[in-house]
């Protein structure tokens, strides 16, 4: 059981280079969520999406954008990168009304 | 609004000692609520989750939590730390919706 997938695990990019972050799950849950992660900040909201075709924004949705592209695929767009985007980034699925989240191991991502 | 308070950013207990980490939440409605814990480098891993019923619940690794609506609160407990246990922990809330909130995260020290 592969769980959620997130690719590529480290990236280094330039300021101003763009890149996507890709996530699939294969558990068949509606909601996908991204998230990222920063030392002392704890877990923030970026986007999330409660089922297909459907996106909404989180607590920092400024600077990314996201796709929706089936339900097993969510992609996170940083289409110019600033280095106040290093950060970790997590993707996250869960089946609507149940509740609990099932992580990605994580993509580290420097901007510099 | 919808938050999530650890007051605590590091804890170090002995191994063999017990350990309480602590939050407090606010939300609107009845919550769902949560530990997570993430290992060095890795994704985050459900420790136990609560939705209604029994107060106290038990998750894996031998942690409990307690939920007390009239202290806002839902505290970790393990009445015997290992060495393996040193991680970050982190504590969130959510509901019927699809948006979850997370603390910021209490690491965890456990001396030999």
């Amino acid at each position: 059981n592969a769980g959620v997938t997130q690719t590529p695990k480290f990236q280094v990019l330039k300021t101003g280079q763009s890149m996507t972050l890709q996530c699939a799950q294969d558990m068949n849950h509606n909601s996908m969520y991204w998230y990222r992660q920063d030392p002392g900040m704890g877990l923030r909201l970026i986007y999330y999406s409660a089922s297909e075709g459907t996106t909404d924004k989180g607590e920092v949705p400024n600077g990314y954008n996201v796709s929706r592209l089936n339900k097993r695929e969510f992609s996170l767009r940083l289409e110019s990168a600033a280095p106040s985007q290093t950060s970790v980034y997590f993707c996250a699925s869960a089946h609507t009304g149940a509740n609990v989240l099932t992580f990605g191991a994580g993509s580290r991502l420097t901007v510099l | 609004a919808q938050s999530v308070t650890q007051p605590d950013i590091h804890i170090t207990v002995s191994e063999g000692a017990s350990l309480e980490l602590r939050c407090n939440y606010s939300y609107g409605a009845t919550p769902y609520l949560f530990w997570y814990v993430q290992s060095p480098g890795q994704g985050l891993q459900l420790l136990l989750k609560y939705f209604s019923g029994d107060t106290l619940v038990q998750g894996i690794k031998g942690f409990e939590a307690e939920f007390k609506r009239s202290q806002s609160s839902f505290n970790l407990r393990k009445p015997s730390v290992h060495w393996s246990d040193a991680a970050e922990y982190f504590c969130a809330v959510g509901g019927t919706g699809n948006q979850f909130y997370f603390g910021t995260g209490t690491s965890l020290t456990v001396i030999p």
